[in-house]
């Protein structure tokens, strides 16, 4: 089946530092999406990309989406403490009859002030 | 979007008893929600997909027995985890997706942490 893998599963940066994660996917995505879930919350959409080479940004955060639409990157430029938290990618099989998200596992970030 | 709502937020129970998990979407008329699993520091797992008068479709793996989940209405489903044991204990959380098709974005609600003792 569909798998997703995300790297890294921890990363600490100091406030002000610069974060990155990245996701993979066995298999062609119809879209890719990232969530973030703060400690003790439930996961809150922040982007969905659908084009392969799209990049999207919002604010210090940037979100790309691969050429060939296995793999997908989160940026954030100047971490602040606010950017605690967890951050997952979900994908959508390419081609599937049925629409499921695949979740990596997730990227915690904690930020020293 | 769309507001989900789940209850209880935090329950305790003995092995062997049955808890019940309700998932509410309060503004959206939902046909479809997706129950997930979540362990400490772990991904979300999709454990069932809930279907508005019909039988929920199970992930493999997941027993149908164990967690018995009934969409009664378009506002509101239920998981039931049924004798529960300690390596039930668990974040469960569902979701809606109002998207056209079932596409796009999913909205949780605050999910329900389940211990067994």
């Amino acid at each position: 089946g569909q798998q997703v893998m995300q790297i890294p599963q921890y990363q600490h940066v100091q406030e002000g530092e610069d974060f990155t994660t990245y996701c993979n996917s066995s298999t062609t995505l119809s879209n890719i999406q990232w969530y973030k879930q703060r400690p003790g919350g439930h996961p809150v959409f922040l982007i969905q990309l659908v084009k392969s080479g799209e990049v999207k940004k919002q604010k210090r955060l940037t979100f790309q989406f691969g050429e060939a639409k296995k793999n997908s990157s989160l940026h954030i430029t100047a971490t602040q403490t606010t950017d605690v938290g967890t951050y997952f990618c979900a994908g959508v099989n390419s081609g599937g009859s049925n629409y499921k998200l695949t979740f990596g596992k997730g990227t915690l970030l904690t930020v020293n002030p | 979007g769309a507001v989900v709502s789940q209850h209880p937020s935090r329950v305790i129970c003995k092995s062997g008893t049955s808890v019940k998990i309700e998932c509410r979407s309060l503004d959206f008329q939902a046909t479809t929600m997706f129950w997930y699993r979540q362990f400490p520091k772990q991904s979300l797992m999709l454990m069932a997909t809930s279907n508005e008068g019909s039988k929920a479709t199970y992930e493999q793996g997941v027993e149908k027995d164990k967690f018995l989940i009934n969409h009664a209405s378009l506002t509101l489903s239920t998981l039931t985890v049924t004798s529960a044991h300690p390596e039930d204990s668990s974040f469960y959380i569902c979701s809606v997706q109002p998207g056209l098709g079932n596409t796009g974005e999913l909205f949780f609600g605050e999910g329900s942490r389940l211990t067994v003792l």
